[in-house]
């Protein structure tokens, strides 16, 4: 089945870039009907949806983080990663990387294990 | 876009029937069929349990069931177990061309 994996620093210092990289198993990036998603759950619990990213490129982003984000795609590594600039420590979050199924009625069927991210100093 | 509102905690004793409420506007809930519900337990990631209002994931036990009315989105479980005990979150498609969730309800099995 597939699966997917976060991986990148658990520490950013403030105004930095926060960099991580989700790898997909058991399956192709490739896969029609199947949008890349970044999710980040704070720590109080709340979940925000981040973005997508599409085999081909195309992205679609939350407006309220839009000047801050990029999402891209690596086909031949089956990979997409997240970069998120000028962290605050508001930005302070598990981050999990998701497939969203345009069959499954927009949903975030598959998961990766997610990976805490602190911003300090 | 502000987040759904779920209760902060449920509770039933084994056996029982419990309903989680989730409520949005007219810009999600009440305007798509794309309602998505996830469990989650300590630690682990979310786990799709329920999509397009009322479609159980693969392997998802029956008890579970969804349904809307207006822009109130419902997750009822049935027969309740102990290890239905997690965070449950609602997510719905917006008008924005977003995704939006709930703030999540602890469901405590007594």
């Amino acid at each position: 089945q597939v699966l997917l994996q976060e991986s990148g620093p658990g520490l950013v210092k403030p105004s930095q870039t926060l960099s991580l990289t989700c790898t997909v198993s058991g399956g192709s990036i490739t896969s029609g009907g199947s949008y890349w998603s970044w999710i980040r759950q704070y720590p109080g619990k709340g979940l925000e949806w981040i973005g997508y990213v599409y085999y081909s490129g195309s992205t679609h982003y939350n407006p309220s983080l839009k000047s801050r984000i990029t999402i891209s795609v690596d086909t031949s590594e089956n990979q997409f990663s997240l970069k998120l600039s000028s962290v605050t420590g508001a930005d302070t979050a598990v981050y999990y990387c998701a497939r969203l199924r345009s069959d499954y009625g927009d949903s975030f069927d598959i998961w990766g294990q997610g990976t805490m991210v602190t911003v300090s100093s | 876009q502000s987040a759904l509102t779920q209760p902060a905690s449920v509770s039933g004793s084994p056996g029982q029937s419990i309903t989680i409420s989730c409520t949005g506007t007219s810009s999600d809930i009440g305007a798509y069929n794309y309602v998505s519900w996830y469990q989650q337990h300590p630690g682990k990631a979310p786990k799709l349990m329920i999509y397009n209002v009322s479609n159980r994931a693969s392997r998802v036990s029956n008890r579970f069931s969804g349904s809307t009315s207006g822009n109130t989105a419902s997750l009822t479980i049935s027969g309740l177990q102990a290890e239905d005990e997690a965070d449950y979150y609602c997510s719905s498609y917006t008008s924005s061309s977003t995704w939006v969730f709930g703030g999540g309800t602890k469901l405590t099995v007594l």
